[in-house]
């Protein structure tokens, strides 16, 4: 089984300062890791993924994430927050477990909020 | 090349009655996925449909159905709506069915059932 725990259900930052928001994971066998950010009235865009190459991988609007297996995390960040990143963050897994499928696990989310 | 979209925006329906929500897939995406996503919470994963078969189905009772068509587009189907089916349902779509495949997310149709 797989699942998804996102730390910090509302952070927020100053703009230009980091962001960092967490995740962990669980999942029995490798997984696939995957950001989407999520704007009000909105579906979700893809930030970034994780599928096994690189363990940091680089995504839009200037956010990485860095693959940690010891940790079991897939934390997100950006150097220098800007208005335009307020918006709810989500953090997925999938995996291969044999059968054909890419079924997304989803954590709960994180609220950023960036103040002026 | 367009996205994925999603048809009404917002439904207002009664208890107990029935609704179909509508997707199409972005060109050349054979799998479309279905989730449902509560006020506050993350997405959660009803089913998913690889060349108009159901391909794995989440933690939801039957009233919940789907259907893919040639064209690769989906329908969701919810009988008997309850209070607790209010929410945002989205429709994925992908090119091809693996577990590291991107899923492209529509804007989502947003359900108030009263």
């Amino acid at each position: 089984a797989q699942s998804v725990t996102q730390l910090g259900s509302h952070v927020s930052v100053s703009e230009g300062a980091l962001v960092l928001l967490r995740c962990n994971y669980s999942s029995s066998v490798p997984p696939y890791l995957f950001w989407y950010v999520q704007y009000p009235n909105q579906g979700l865009q893809l930030l970034l993924k994780y599928t096994s190459a690189a363990t940091l991988v680089k995504g839009i609007n200037g956010f990485e994430a860095e693959f940690k297996k010891s940790e079991t995390s897939f934390h997100l960040t950006k150097p220098s927050a800007h208005m335009s990143d307020a918006a709810e963050y989500f953090c997925a897994v999938s995996a291969d477990y044999g059968g054909a499928t890419n079924k997304l696990i989803f954590g709960t989310g994180t609220l950023l909020a960036v103040q002026p | 090349e367009t996205g994925v979209t999603q048809s009404p925006t917002h439904l207002i329906k009664t208890r107990g009655q029935q609704v179909t929500l509508r997707c199409s897939s972005q060109s050349g995406h054979n799998t479309v996925s279905w989730y449902q996503q509560a006020l506050g919470q993350g997405p959660q994963f009803i089913f998913q449909y690889y060349r108009e078969e159901e391909n794995g189905r989440g933690n939801f009772p039957p009233r919940f159905s789907g259907l893919q068509f040639p064209n690769y587009s989906s329908e969701l189907n919810v009988n008997a709506l309850e209070l607790d089916d209010s929410a945002l349902y989205l429709c994925a779509s992908s090119h091809r069915l693996a577990a590291k495949e991107t899923q492209y997310f529509g804007p989502g149709t947003r359900l108030l059932v009263l």
